[in-house]
């Protein structure tokens, strides 16, 4: 079972509309949660990364949250622009350990 | 400005040829990773290194082999390509730790 799961799969909103993703995980000892955009066909750039102690992290229009109690993270987009269309990957890492779980992305198109 | 970059965009190679990819870092990171992603799959470990000539199996470490003669660089090695090894690569590199983890603009390999 994967130890990171984001939903929605996909989704598709109007330009201007805000929109949350979800992502949920079990890795532990938990050490950090990062958030990255990936634009198709380009490797992943880092949005946000959270520790343990930190409730929400904003990054432009971009702002996440982690509840680590719960195990879960939101990545909200306020004002989409056409521009947010891409992959937006949830990753966990556990302390001790370099290796990384990944989610398998949140899939989002915004449409004019 | 950390700088993660690979030899190919894209590749096509036949059945059975060696392949090689390459992948450059300019920020002394310690740690290099090796993932392949394949659509609803999400990002995937083949291998990682966390110093020079020392390697690590990720998740799908078969029908690949890895190089790492000096810190910079990390190579993936396929010894006999087959198709169902055609996928999107994704090199990146890390410090340590609870830091950023940094990617590679890809390398789109097709094996026919």
């Amino acid at each position: 079972k994967n130890q990171v799961e984001q939903s929605p799969q996909s989704l598709i909103i109007l330009e201007g509309k805000n929109c949350t993703l979800q992502c949920n995980y079990t890795v532990s000892p938990f050490s950090n949660l990062r958030w990255y955009k990936q634009d198709t066909g380009r490797g992943p750039v880092s949005l946000t990364i959270m520790t343990f102690s930190e409730n929400t992290k904003s990054n432009g229009r971009y702002t996440a949250t982690l509840d680590a109690d719960t195990k879960q993270s939101s990545l909200h987009i306020t004002a989409s622009q056409l521009s947010d269309s891409a992959s937006y990957i949830c990753v966990v890492s556990a302390r001790g350990n370099n290796r990384l779980a990944f989610g398998k992305g949140n899939q989002v198109v915004v449409i004019p | 400005d950390v700088k993660v970059t690979q030899s190919s965009r894209y590749l096509v190679k036949r059945t059975g040829e060696k392949v090689f990819l390459e992948c450059v870092q300019d920020m002394d990171h310690e740690n290099m990773f090796w993932y392949r992603q394949d659509p609803g799959l999400g990002l995937r470990l083949i291998y990682f290194s966390y110093d020079v000539k020392m390697k690590e199996k990720g998740d799908i470490p078969e029908g690949y082999s890895v190089s790492r003669e000096k810190k910079e660089r990390f190579s993936l090695i396929l010894e006999s390509a087959s198709t169902n090894q055609t996928s999107m690569y994704l090199c990146a590199s890390l410090l340590g730790q609870g830091t950023e983890q940094y990617f590679g603009p890809g390398t789109r390999l097709t094996v026919t």
